[in-house]
C-alpha cells in the first residue's frame, strides 16, 4: 500500500471549517483513499473513501486532487466532539484488504 | 444502527495464561479482521478472515495467536501463552460484501493488560 504524509497536529476553533490535508503521492490507481478517526482509545471510525472525485457524506468533504497524490478531510462545522486524530489511508481496493495506519493528524478543536 | 460489540471491555491475566477475546461483528458482513494497538503507538494489522480462513496474517500473528468463527455470530481472537508485550486494545473489525470499497467497521476494543 502507497505511504501517506500527515501533519503531527493542528486546530481549529469550534464551528469553524476543519481542513486536514494528506499526501499520498506514490498512491497507484487502483487505490482509494480512505479517512478514519479515533477519539481517545476507541475503535477507529470510518469517515469517508474516495477515489478520483471528490465526496461528501454527514460527517465530511473529501477533496482528492486530479493528480490524486494529494487529499483533505473537511469538517464543515467542527465541534468539540470532532477532537481526535485523523488517519489517512491508502488501500488497494478489494474485500480483504488491510488497513495500514499511520500516526495521523491529531485534531484539536478549541472553543 | 448496527455495531461491531466486543467483550470483555477490560481483560487481566498473567503471563502464561491463554485468554480469548470476543468479538460480535456486524450481522450480514462477511469480512472479519483483528487488530492491536500498544499503549501510544499505531494501530497495527493482525489477521484477516473470511469463509472460514485466515485471508492474510502480519508478522505479529505468530503461533501464539489463532482466530475462530465459532458459531454464526462470534468471532474469537486467543493468544495461547500471553507476555508481556501482549498488552494493547484489540479491536475487531468487519465488512460487508456488497460495497465495492469495503470499509471497515470496529468495535470499541479489549483492553488487555498482561501482569
Amino acid at each position: 500500500d502507497a505511504k501517506t504524509t500527515q501533519p503531527t497536529s493542528m486546530d481549529c476553533a469550534e464551528g469553524r471549517a476543519a481542513n486536514l490535508p494528506c499526501n499520498h503521492s506514490t498512491i497507484s490507481g487502483n487505490e482509494y483513499v480512505y479517512w478514519y478517526r479515533q477519539i481517545h482509545s476507541q475503535g477507529p471510525q470510518y469517515i469517508i473513501h474516495g477515489l478520483k472525485n471528490n465526496e461528501t457524506n454527514e460527517m465530511a468533504s473529501l477533496i482528492i486532487t486530479e493528480d490524486r497524490k494529494s487529499s483533505t478531510l473537511i469538517l464543515p462545522h467542527a465541534t468539540l466532539r470532532d477532537t481526535a486524530v485523523y488517519y489517512c489511508i491508502v488501500r488497494v481496493a478489494g474485500a480483504n484488504s488491510k488497513l495500514t495506519f499511520g500516526k495521523g493528524i491529531t485534531l484539536s478543536v478549541r472553543p | 444502527e448496527p455495531e461491531v460489540t466486543q467483550t470483555p471491555s477490560h481483560q487481566v491475566t498473567q503471563m502464561g495464561q491463554e485468554v480469548i477475546l470476543r468479538c460480535v461483528p456486524i450481522s450480514n458482513h462477511l469480512y472479519f479482521y483483528w487488530y492491536r494497538q500498544i499503549l501510544g503507538q499505531k494501530v497495527e494489522f493482525l489477521v484477516s478472515f473470511y469463509n472460514n480462513e485466515i485471508s492474510e496474517k502480519s508478522e505479529i500473528f505468530d503461533d501464539q495467536f489463532s482466530v475462530e468463527r465459532p458459531d454464526g455470530s462470534n468471532f474469537t481472537l486467543k493468544i495461547r501463552s500471553t507476555k508481556l508485550e501482549d498488552s494493547a486494545m484489540y479491536f475487531c473489525a468487519s465488512s460487508p460484501q456488497a460495497k465495492s470499497s469495503y470499509e471497515q467497521y470496529f468495535g470499541p476494543g479489549t483492553r488487555l493488560t498482561v501482569t
